[in-house]
């Protein structure tokens, strides 16, 4: 079965700070993984993907993530986090058809 | 470019009433189409999906159905709703092929009372 963790709750940084959102993944065969974004009362919002290619995905916002293989890991990074930064992200993995996500990270970024 | 539209944006709806939830993509044919739920503002949960016309595939067994008219509008049904029904429910769409993006719609709150 194919299957995305996502370790922390939460995640709480100041702004300014880099901020990491750690992703796991287990896929047998290559990976098709993404990252969602989900403020409040809101749709999930696309933010990139890894199909193939440089392990360093770059996306919206100023987001990216880097697909490492030996550590089955898809974590989400930004430099620098904004207190717009605030909300809940999610780690997905499509197979064939579907999506299937990670259980969500909060992350809170104070000013 | 393409849009997906869903509504209504919010319901509440007494146990035991009908639902209908109707989700519209434009800008693109013969999409993948998905209903997906999130209980609790976290896990998601992926309902329903649709490769065409007719063509549904259920996930899990519930007390919801779906069905896809035309090429491009997915609705979400129940003949009777439960309070375990209440929750987040987003549509979504992609192009065909396991590489292509999932976009999903604003999404439609349903309390059940």
């Amino acid at each position: 079965a194919q299957s995305v963790a996502q370790p922390e709750d939460q995640v709480n940084v100041a702004e300014g700070n880099p901020l990491t959102v750690k992703c796991t993944y287990s896929v047998s065969g290559n990976p098709y993984l993404f990252w969602y974004v989900q403020y409040p009362n809101r749709g999930l919002q696309f933010l990139l993907k890894y199909i193939t290619g440089d392990n360093l995905v770059k996306g919206s916002y100023g987001f990216e993530a880097e697909f490492n293989k030996s550590q089955t890991s898809f974590h989400l990074k930004k430099p620098s986090a904004l207190v717009s930064d605030s909300a809940l992200y999610f780690c997905a993995v499509k197979t064939n058809y579907k999506l299937s996500f990670g259980a969500g990270t909060t992350v809170t970024v104070r000013a | 470019s393409q849009t997906i539209h869903q509504w209504p944006a919010t319901l509440v709806q007494p146990v035991g009433s009908p639902l209908s939830l109707e989700c519209t993509v434009e800008g693109t044919s013969n999409p993948n189409l998905y209903w997906y739920r999130q209980a609790a503002g976290r896990g998601l949960q992926l309902l329903f999906y649709s490769v065409g016309i007719g063509q549904i595939s259920s996930e899990v067994p519930q007390n919801l159905s779906a069905s896809r008219p035309q090429d491009r509008q997915f609705i979400l049904s129940s003949k009777k709703l439960l309070l375990s029904d209440s929750g987040f429910y987003l549509c979504a769409w992609s192009l065909d092929g396991r590489s292509n993006t999932i976009y999903f719609g604003e999404g439609s709150w349903l309390t059940v009372v």
